[in-house]
């Protein structure tokens, strides 16, 4: 079964620094999806980023970037210049494509970041 | 704006009570979901439904049914409330090949 390891259960970073958040998975399949869900405290989960896997490049929107080494089933988010609206609880996420054409998600336990001023 | 509603963002019921969680998306998303947000362990998915009266058990359905009688609306119903089901439910729906979109979330205590 697939599982989705974030271990780092908080981080601090200082305004306009940087901090990376890790993230592994265990899987046998070589074709799924990799993402990052920002959940504030409003509970509105939101999405960060998003990685296939049959994509060497690293996806990047604005200050948020991954790294993504497949060979070690490891997806890392970097996020850059960190801001004070960055505080939340971000989610590493895996997503199964079945051959039904349904899939399933499988959510880490999260990784809670606050931003110091 | 695309919109996933949650009937409810607080709920408190009694022991053995029949809970209803509604759940209503405006996209036309065939595939909706039900998870259970606990700290320290994350979300875990409990239902999901990819068409209309079509369901699958997640990862954790025990004690918990659904009913998706119209497309747009995916409901979640705890049969006899256990305190072990006080938590925070989250619903999303997705179209093929789209991210996530998730409502904002019902808090739910069993007393």
């Amino acid at each position: 079964a697939q599982t989705v390891t974030q271990s780092q259960p908080e981080m601090s970073v200082q305004e306009a620094e940087t901090v990376t958040l890790s993230c592994t998975y265990d899987t046998s399949e070589s074709d799924y999806y990799l993402f990052w869900y920002k959940q504030p405290p409003s509970r509105q989960m939101i999405l960060v980023i998003r990685q296939e896997a049959y994509k060497q490049q690293n996806a990047t929107e604005n200050r948020f970037s991954v790294n993504f080494q497949k060979a070690a089933k490891s997806f890392s988010l970097k996020i850059s210049d960190s801001q004070l609206g960055d505080a939340a609880m971000y989610f590493c996420a895996y997503r199964r494509d079945k051959l039904s054409g349904t899939y399933k998600y499988i959510f880490g336990t999260g990784t809670r970041l606050k931003v110091l001023a | 704006d695309v919109k996933v509603t949650q009937s409810s963002r607080y709920l408190v019921k009694r022991t053995g009570e029949k809970v209803f969680l509604e759940c209503v998306q405006d996209m036309d998303h065939e595939n909706m979901f039900w998870y259970r947000q606990d700290p320290g362990l994350g979300l875990r998915l409990i239902y999901f439904s990819y068409d209309v009266k079509m369901k699958e058990k997640g990862d954790i359905p025990e004690g918990y049914s659904v009913s998706r009688e119209k497309k747009e609306r995916f409901s979640l119903i705890l049969e006899s409330a256990s305190t072990n089901q006080t938590s925070m439910y989250l619903c999303a729906s997705s179209s093929y090949n789209e991210k996530l979109f998730f409502g904002s979330g019902t808090q739910l205590s069993v007393l």
